[in-house]
């Protein structure tokens, strides 16, 4: 099966910068995404990043991806107390029915302490 | 912009009981997906529907069952509810062109059974 790993829990102070990592197994990955999810709230899309990218910046996000090692980081710059939630990474694996279909890591509790 | 909406938010139903929960996707948007979140848990997949077929079927019990409609948006049938089946439960759909390879999340339908 898919099997894609996260850290539970990641505290950080506030200002800081935040390092979420994930590791999955599938090579077949086409799409890597990060997902936020704050109490009891649906899931946010933060970004994704193609397969055959290293690297995607948005803001204060910056995604890494090392393919060789089925790894992948979500950095978070200037953390702030609203960025306190759970982060997910999902992969997406385009094979014949699977298409679309979203395989989820078990999410990082991000806390930021002011 | 318009999001998935998923309908109701919260519902509370007994053992044995029934439940539909209905998602009506983004505009234009042809393809659904269902997935489960237990408590803590990350998101599992249930089931998906593309131009009102079943596209791919992940751990959905028997139990239940789901359909597309014509207008596009869709409803997830529960029967027979057993307390483990209480979970948050999202729809997310996906459609063509550049978001192709994005799934929207709309904010989950919380059923709790007692």
């Amino acid at each position: 099966g898919e099997d894609v790993e996260q850290s539970l829990f990641l505290s950080v102070r506030e200002g800081d910068s935040s390092v979420i990592n994930c590791t999955y197994t599938d090579s077949s990955s086409t799409y890597l995404y990060w997902y936020k999810q704050e109490p009891g709230a649906g899931l946010q899309l933060l970004t994704y990043i193609f397969s055959n990218m290293d690297m995607k910046q948005d803001q204060r996000l910056t995604v890494l991806l090392n393919k060789k090692d089925k790894h992948l980081s979500l950095r978070i710059a200037d953390t702030q107390t609203g960025d306190s939630a759970i982060y997910f990474c999902a992969e997406s694996i385009n094979r014949g029915s699977t298409l679309g279909r979203l395989y989820f890591g078990r999410g990082t509790q991000l806390t930021v302490w002011p | 912009a318009a999001g998935v909406i998923q309908s109701p938010r919260h519902l509370i139903k007994e053992k044995r009981e029934t439940a539909t929960l209905k998602c009506y996707p983004i505009p234009r948007h042809d393809t659904v997906y269902w997935y489960q979140q237990g408590p803590g848990q990350d998101p599992q997949f249930l089931i998906s529907f593309y131009e009102k077929m079943q596209s791919d079927k992940g751990s959905i019990p028997d139990r239940f069952s789901a359909q597309q409609f014509s207008d596009y948006h869709s409803e997830l049938n529960m029967s027979s509810l057993e307390l483990g089946d209480s979970a948050l439960y999202f729809c997310a759909s996906r459609g063509m062109g550049p978001g192709a390879n994005v799934l929207t999340f709309g904010a989950g339908s919380r059923l709790t059974v007692l």
